[in-house]
This record gives C-alpha cells, structure tokens and sequence, in this order.
C-alpha cells in the first residue's frame, strides 16, 4: 500500500523568512496530493492541493511543487507570520479510492 | 452550517470499559472516516463509509467497530478499551462532486485517555 515521509518533523524559521517541508510516496498510481494545517486543538484544514498532471500550484505566500518522476512534492511557504505556526500534513491520494494517507506530520514553528 | 460535529470532547475510560464516539455532517456529504493521530505518526485511518450503508476498514482498524447510521451520522464504538486506543480521534467527511470534490473536511476531535 501506500507510504508517505515527511521531513522535517520539526521546523523552527524567523518571522519573514521561508519555510520548506518534503514529502515522498511509494505508490506511482498516487495522483492527487493535498496539503493540511492543523492548528492547536483543532482538525486539520485544507490549505492546498495539486494533481498529477501538474507540476507547481500557488496560492498567494502558499505553493507547491510535485516531481512524479521521482515521486516527491513539496509545500513552500514564503514571508511566513506568527499565524503560520502549526502542524503541516502532506497527504497522497489514487481519486479511484476512497482513501488518503498521510504523513506524519511538520511542526512549523515561527518565531516573532 | 456547523460542519462535522462530534462529541464527547474529552473521556477518560478504564481499561476494558465501552465507549461510542459519536460524528455528523451537515453538509450533506458521502464518505465519512475516522481517524487516529498518535505523536509521530500522523493520522491514521480507523475505518471509512463511502455512502450510507457501507463500511470499509481502514488502516488500524483492531478493537474499532463503526456505524453509518445515516448519511449524517457515523459513530465508532471501543468495546473494550485499551490503553493502547489512548490517542485523538478524529471523523472527516467528503462530498463526491464539486470543487472541493477531494477535501477531507474534519471535527474537532475527541480526546481519548484509557487508563
């Protein structure tokens, strides 16, 4: 079945600065990844998503890359805010199924 | 809308003791899931419904049973609790069309203790 890493597992960035968290699958057949922030004491929330057939996504400060030939995808955070720390779960998907898997999770610490 | 609700928010059980946490969407949705998220290792499906009616297990569905009362509604009932069953339970629900065809919308969790 499906197995998702995600580095790192803990991220602390100055105000202003970027943010990256990494994520691999193992299952080629994977063709939608989305991206989930949980803040504390409350279920994850959507932020951003990208489907196979395309290579990069933004969403104002948000983007995120997918190389499917080597089966890695990336969120991006650029000028982060104190608003951004959180948990950050990258998940993968086959839209065939009812199924996501998720990552282990990033917790992405910005500092004032 | 209050979106996927589920309650209790907290409990505490002793070991082998029963428990039923409860879920609903109002949004009309069809699949719905349960989750667990232990330190570490993200969150972990229990079981899943794709419609009313139909279960599926999941992940780490041991010692776990579910029931998709309604298209609203889908519980997750401990039979007999384990301290290993310690952790924060999470429902989610999915709509099958529209643009948010492939978000998992999720509660607030339930945060479970087993002593």
């Amino acid at each position: 079945g499906e197995n998702v890493e995600q580095h790192p597992s803990t991220l602390s960035v100055q105000e202003g600065d970027s943010a990256v968290i990494k994520c691999t699958y193992s299952d080629s057949a994977s063709n939608y990844f989305p991206w989930y922030k949980q803040e504390l004491g409350k279920g994850p929330q959507l932020i951003i998503d990208i489907r196979s057939n395309v290579g990069e996504k933004k969403d104002q400060r948000i983007a995120v890359t997918l190389n499917k030939t080597a089966k890695h995808f990336s969120l991006h955070i650029t000028e982060t805010q104190p608003e951004d720390s959180a948990v950050y779960f990258c998940a993968a998907m086959k839209t065939s199924y009812d199924k996501v898997i998720f990552g282990p999770g990033t917790s992405l610490s910005v500092i004032p | 809308n209050a979106g996927v609700t589920q309650t209790p928010k907290f409990q505490v059980l002793k070991t082998g003791q029963s428990m039923t946490l409860q879920c609903a969407q109002d949004m009309n949705h069809n699949s719905m899931y349960w989750y667990r998220q232990d330190p570490g290792m993200g969150l972990r499906l229990i079981y899943y419904s794709a419609s009313e009616g139909t279960t599926d297990k999941g992940e780490v569905p041991n010692g776990y049973n579910v029931s998709r009362l309604n298209k609203r509604e889908f519980s997750l009932r401990l039979e007999s609790a384990a301290p290993s069953q310690t952790s924060v339970y999470f429902c989610a629900s999915r709509p099958l069309q529209g643009p948010s065809y492939n978000e998992q919308f999720f509660g607030p969790g339930t945060r479970l203790t087993v002593l």
